[in-house]
């Protein structure tokens, strides 16, 4: 399948500084990444949906000056948390789409934030 | 996006099939049923997904009814590292397809 890599696997910043989570799809083209959000024992929340070279589509509640998404190539897509507080620790997932292949997203191996 | 009801937790032993069922009784006629599972702290990995037939892969295989309300994930063999979560989502062809999450089936292989 294709692959969809996540750096860093985890990250521990201090309250108050901003921390970027990259996603790259590996093997194909991904005209469509999407950022999901994952508290411990729920399910994945989409924070929002980007498309190459246009703004990003943010979900309902989830503030854009605060997460800040830049999905600049096909290959590559950048979730920044500003200003980051402990409420903010998660596990942050990416998913990219293959323009290519049709439906299927594919993930990658998730972000484990911790702001201390 | 339809919504999906799936079993809390479900259990199986190593070397049988687990069978994994899922509800969708308001899927629309354009949604395909998709299958994730999820290992602990990790990213939702693809399985399967099917539209109105049944659909086989190297990893399960999908079973879904003829009135489309109702579909059920099969591992034919169930190893102890298929533990994990296991999500069943109704995702329409447009709209960027977006997966709506449920909190899915925790199924547990035991030895």
């Amino acid at each position: 399948g294709a692959v969809v890599s996540q750096h860093p696997s985890w990250v521990i910043c201090k309250s108050g500084t901003s921390v970027k989570i990259e996603c790259r799809s590996l093997d194909f083209q991904a005209t469509t990444m999407f950022w999901y959000r994952q508290f411990p024992k729920q399910s994945l929340m989409l924070m929002a949906t980007s498309n190459e070279g246009s703004k990003a589509t943010y979900e309902q509640g989830v503030e854009k000056d605060k997460f800040l998404i830049n999905h600049a190539s096909l290959t590559l897509s950048t979730l920044t948390v500003t200003s980051a507080h402990p409420e903010d620790s998660s596990f942050y997932i990416c998913s990219a789409r293959d323009r290519g292949r049709g439906t299927e997203a594919f993930f990658g191996q998730g972000t484990r934030l911790t702001v201390v | 996006d339809a919504k999906t009801t799936q079993p809390t937790s479900m259990d199986c032993a190593e070397g049988r099939a687990a069978n994994l069922p899922c509800n969708h009784s308001t899927i629309s006629g354009n949604e395909y049923v998709y299958w994730y599972r999820q290992i602990h702290s990790q990213g939702p990995q693809y399985i399967i997904h099917g539209l109105k037939n049944n659909e086989t892969n190297e990893m399960a295989s999908l079973i879904i009814t003829e009135d489309r309300k109702s579909s059920t994930l099969i591992l034919p063999h169930a190893t102890l590292r298929d533990t994990a979560v296991y999500y069943c989502i109704a995702v329409n062809a447009g709209n960027n397809r977006k997966l709506i999450w449920g909190l899915g089936t925790s199924l547990a292989v035991n030895p």
